[in-house]
């Protein structure tokens, strides 16, 4: 138990278009989903945090404008990253807490990497 | 603010050998959650091990095992028995336990991480 998936795991797009990332706990039902995003050779960097039902709590940095979340039901995330542009270019990781147990654990999806041309 | 600290950026170990990877943190909170994750190449974050404050016993999970110094913020991982596919990125995080979060909501902390390479 405990799998969460990403789709797509791997997109490219032209500067100036939008791209949404979905993160989905398959088998379990997620309080909480937190958006990452990791450059190369580095750790992963908190985006935000989402709660089903409410808005997310933004990272400080993070333009809230641009990498929108929707946290529609306990099971399904999504990460809308607008307006591309290349210097978004990255991996991004999404991760889920259960909602019955071990709240405090977080399980993550496989990423998605996002290449803005 | 909690920080994590790996000190080694880079480590390896003969394969059926054992490694010590390490880990200190710093927090003035009493009650928070440790836990160390691996990062194949595939970029697949993967759960290995927890460990709860408030327990002194030291949390394993098969070949792996953590020391766990409540004292000296201190919580390294061990692999016994070293396999081929242990090779990967390993992260420490800090989760806090305590029951107002701010504006993040029980996120994890990383640790900047070790790459493990694994020789055959």
């Amino acid at each position: 138990g405990a799998v969460v998936s990403q789709h797509p795991s791997r997109v490219i797009c032209k500067s100036g278009t939008s791209v949404k990332i979905e993160c989905r706990s398959l088998d379990f039902q997620a309080t909480t989903m937190f958006w990452y995003r990791q450059f190369p050779k580095q750790s992963l960097m908190l985006m935000a945090t989402s709660n089903e039902g409410s808005k997310a709590t933004y990272e400080q940095g993070v333009e809230k404008d641009k990498f929108l979340i929707n946290h529609a039901s306990l099971t399904l995330s999504t990460l809308t990253v607008t307006s591309a542009h290349p210097e978004d270019s990255s991996f991004y990781i999404c991760s889920a807490s259960r909602v019955e147990i071990a709240l405090e654990t977080q399980y993550f999806g496989p990423g998605t990497r996002l290449l803005v041309l | 603010a909690q920080t994590v600290t790996q000190s080694q950026p880079e480590m390896s170990v003969q394969e059926a050998e054992t490694v010590t990877l390490s880990c200190t943190y710093d927090t003035s909170e009493s009650d928070y959650y440790l836990f160390w994750y691996k990062q194949p190449p595939s970029r697949q974050m993967i759960l290995v091990i927890r460990q709860e404050a408030y327990k002194q016993q030291n949390a394993t999970e098969n070949r792996f095992s953590v020391n766990f110094q409540k004292a000296a913020k201190s919580f390294s991982l061990k692999i016994s028995d070293s396999q081929l596919g242990d090779a990967a990125m390993y992260f420490c995080a800090y989760r806090s336990d305590e029951s107002n979060y701010g504006g993040s909501q029980g996120n994890l902390i990383f640790g900047k991480g070790t790459k493990l390479s694994v020789k055959p």
